[in-house]
């Protein structure tokens, strides 16, 4: 089975660019999840998807991150403008269903803002 | 909030086995205890996961103890390959499906 498809794998901005991640999940995986990580911490969920329907968004910060997933497969998640404190990895997961089913992640992308 | 306690680091030798503990003294009876490790420059995998009893698969055994208070990951023949962060996680048995993982425990296997 193919796993959690993230481009691109690196990629550096000057802080108030945009920044667009791509993911596609694990085919037939309802459930997609955005996590963004910082070097030395653990993963922090930004937004869970379940279908093409938001399921939690309290931690994206909505006034420059954006999210989508059209048709409940593919997603993209956009920041606009970037700052400094936005350079982390940002990890995609997907799950077969909402509880308690193992999460999938891909190998992330990662972001230097400068 | 990651409601679970891990050493920072541990170090363990090659071919040795190797436990992981992890405390969630806060766990409610419908919480499961998961654990993903993460090894260098790719996403967190999939390690076990458990509710009371004992569970083994191909990667590890899960230890919990009688009261819940605390788990324990156990890596039965630490290869260089097992060298990565472990991370602990307590999943809520209500509400959406969220992972919230902590710092984990930066596992070191030496030759």
């Amino acid at each position: 089975e193919a796993g959690v498809a993230q481009s691109p794998r690196y990629k550096i901005i000057e802080k108030r660019q945009s920044v667009a991640f791509w993911c596609n999940p694990i085919s037939g995986h309802a459930t997609l999840y955005w996590y963004q990580q910082i070097l030395g911490q653990g993963p922090k969920l930004l937004i869970q998807f379940q279908n093409n329907g938001v399921v939690d968004d309290s931690q994206l910060p909505k006034d420059r991150f954006s999210a989508e997933r059209l048709k409940g497969v593919d997603s993209t998640l956009k920041i606009q403008p970037a700052k400094l404190e936005d350079s982390a990895v940002y990890l995609c997961a997907s799950s077969l269903v909402a509880w308690n089913s193992p999460l999938h992640f891909g190998n992330g992308t990662r972001l230097t803002v400068t | 909030d990651a409601k679970t306690t891990q050493p920072n680091s541990m170090e363990s030798n090659e071919e040795e086995p190797v436990h992981l503990p992890c405390n969630h003294s806060t766990i409610s009876g419908t919480d499961y205890i998961h654990w993903y490790r993460q090894l260098p420059s790719q996403g967190p995998e999939y390690v076990i996961h458990g509710l009371t009893s004992n569970v083994n698969n191909r990667m590890a055994s899960l230890a919990i103890a009688e009261d819940r208070k605390s788990s324990t990951l156990i890596l039965h023949r630490a290869t260089l390959r097992d060298a990565a962060v472990y991370y602990c996680i307590r999943l809520s048995g209500a509400g959406s499906y969220q992972l919230t993982f902590g710092k984990g425990t930066k596992l070191s296997v030496i030759p």
